[in-house]
């Protein structure tokens, strides 16, 4: 099936660092999504995306939908404990826009 | 305002065992999907809906089994449990329309199978 490469994994991080983080793939999409997953918890949608060079914030989040239509980016301002969970990206195909393509997700842990 | 409604929310089966994981939703969207979620896999696409009366299968479809009568439940079936089906199962409801989508989750279920 189509994998979206999301980047990193996991990351250790302080309290009040910045955190980013990127979805990659060879395939044109047409949406990307953004999700937080807390413990035990389904994901919750973050940021929505729909245009190539689109930036859009929610709060601490911005994300960006990359100008080859390939990636996008999140990033996470002055991060605060309750940010701990893991992050997903999201994509809608160009050529199949009845189905969802999911990142492996990543793992962010806050360091006292 | 419930959202999507999985239930129930932990199940253990044993081998060769059937289910039914429930799913509702409440926002009148036409396209419903079941994931599964296992470890360093992210969310896979077991199958999903685009309306009542319409299926079709995603990634990984083996084993199980779906069915669409209204557009508020979508039902998945194991009919013969395996321990290769132990994961997170979640189910989600979206809309597609002028180019935009969104896919809102259930708080999934949790299926042991041994």
């Amino acid at each position: 099936g189509q994998q979206l490469n999301q980047s990193p994994q996991s990351m250790f991080i302080q309290e009040g660092e910045d955190v980013s983080m990127n979805c990659t793939s060879s395939s044109i999409f047409n949406t990307w999504l953004w999700y937080k997953q807390d413990p035990g918890e389904g994901p919750v949608l973050l940021i929505a995306l729909y245009k190539a060079g689109e930036l859009t914030s929610n709060g601490r989040l911005t994300a960006q939908f990359g100008i080859t239509r390939k990636d996008s980016f999140l990033n996470i301002s002055a991060s605060i404990p309750s940010d701990v969970g893991i992050y997903f990206c999201a994509g809608q195909l160009a050529v199949d826009f009845e189905k969802l393509t999911f990142g492996t997700g990543t793992r962010l842990t806050i360091i006292p | 305002n419930a959202g999507v409604t999985q239930t129930p929310k932990f199940q253990v089966l044993k081998t060769g065992q059937s289910m039914t994981l429930q799913c509702a939703q409440d926002m009148n969207h036409e396209y419903m999907s079941w994931y599964r979620q296992d470890p360093g896999m992210g969310l896979r696409l077991i199958h999903y809906s685009v309306g009542a009366g319409i299926t079709d299968q995603g990634e990984v479809p083996n084993g199980y089994n779906v069915s669409r009568s209204t557009t508020e439940d979508f039902p998945l079936r194991l009919l013969s449990a395996a321990p290769s089906q132990t994961s997170v199962y979640f189910c989600a409801s979206s809309y597609v329309t002028a180019g935009r989508t969104e896919a809102f989750f259930g708080q999934g279920t949790r299926l042991t199978v041994v």
